[in-house]
């Protein structure tokens, strides 16, 4: 297993301004993701940080828009940059343990409110 | 497009009595699949989880029953318990190659275990 916290657990912010999410793990994993919830929805895979390359990211989002830091095994960021009230959502980091591609194991989330 | 779907935003059911939770896929290509629940202001966690091999998995009081030609599975609870109350996900996921396949999550079905 894993246990995955995040920082902060909820914010709220200003229209145009940036949020980093910080992602922290018990164990190193090779594979970390970052989800989206927004209110009502299902999760909504934003991105895949593995350490050492460039994070993967799926259609409809952007670098610019969430920019991913993957510095190592154990740790990854993720910005919400620019923000507006469309960017209220639940962030989530996910990762699979390590040799382990079972179940993905959930951080708490991140409640975040653009005014 | 919705690949996974939960066709059933809420349920309520009697403490003691059974909870039937079901989800349909429309790609072929998933292979496995698994259960997440969720409680407010927490992470998903991993509940229980099926092979395309398999058309049944039982772990307690979870059975969860796959319907390959049908594309539709379901999660069984019973007896269901108000520990139970919280947002169910049903995910799909394709084939596991050297690397990850993404999963994709259903929108999920709000349950409610009444006393």
């Amino acid at each position: 297993s894993a246990v995955i916290s995040q920082k902060p657990s909820r914010d709220i912010c200003q229209r145009g301004t940036s949020l980093t999410i910080q992602c922290q793990v018990d164990s190193q994993v090779t594979m970390m993701f970052w989800y989206r919830q927004q209110p009502g929805q299902s999760l909504t895979l934003i991105a895949t940080a593995n350490q050492g390359s460039e994070a993967t990211y799926e259609s409809g989002f952007v670098i610019d828009k969430f920019p991913i830091s993957r510095p190592n095994l154990t740790f990854s960021t993720l910005t919400v940059s620019n923000m507006s009230p469309e960017d209220s959502s639940i962030y989530l980091c996910s990762v699979y343990p390590l040799h382990s591609y079972n179940e993905q194991f959930f951080g708490p989330g991140t409640r975040l409110t653009v005014l | 497009d919705q690949q996974v779907k939960q066709n059933s935003p809420s349920l309520s059911v009697q403490e003691g009595r059974i909870s039937i939770l079901n989800c349909d896929y429309t790609n072929s290509m998933f292979d496995y699949f698994l259960w997440y629940k969720k409680y407010p202001a927490e992470g998903p966690t991993f509940l229980i989880s099926i092979s395309s091999i398999k058309d049944k998995n039982e772990d307690g009081r979870f059975t969860v029953f796959l319907n390959k030609s049908a594309k539709h599975l379901s999660l069984h609870i019973v007896p269901s318990q108000p520990g139970d109350s919280a947002v169910y996900f049903c995910a799909a996921r394709g084939v596991m190659k050297t690397s990850y396949d993404k999963v994709i999550f259903g929108p999920g079905t709000s349950l409610s275990v009444i006393p």
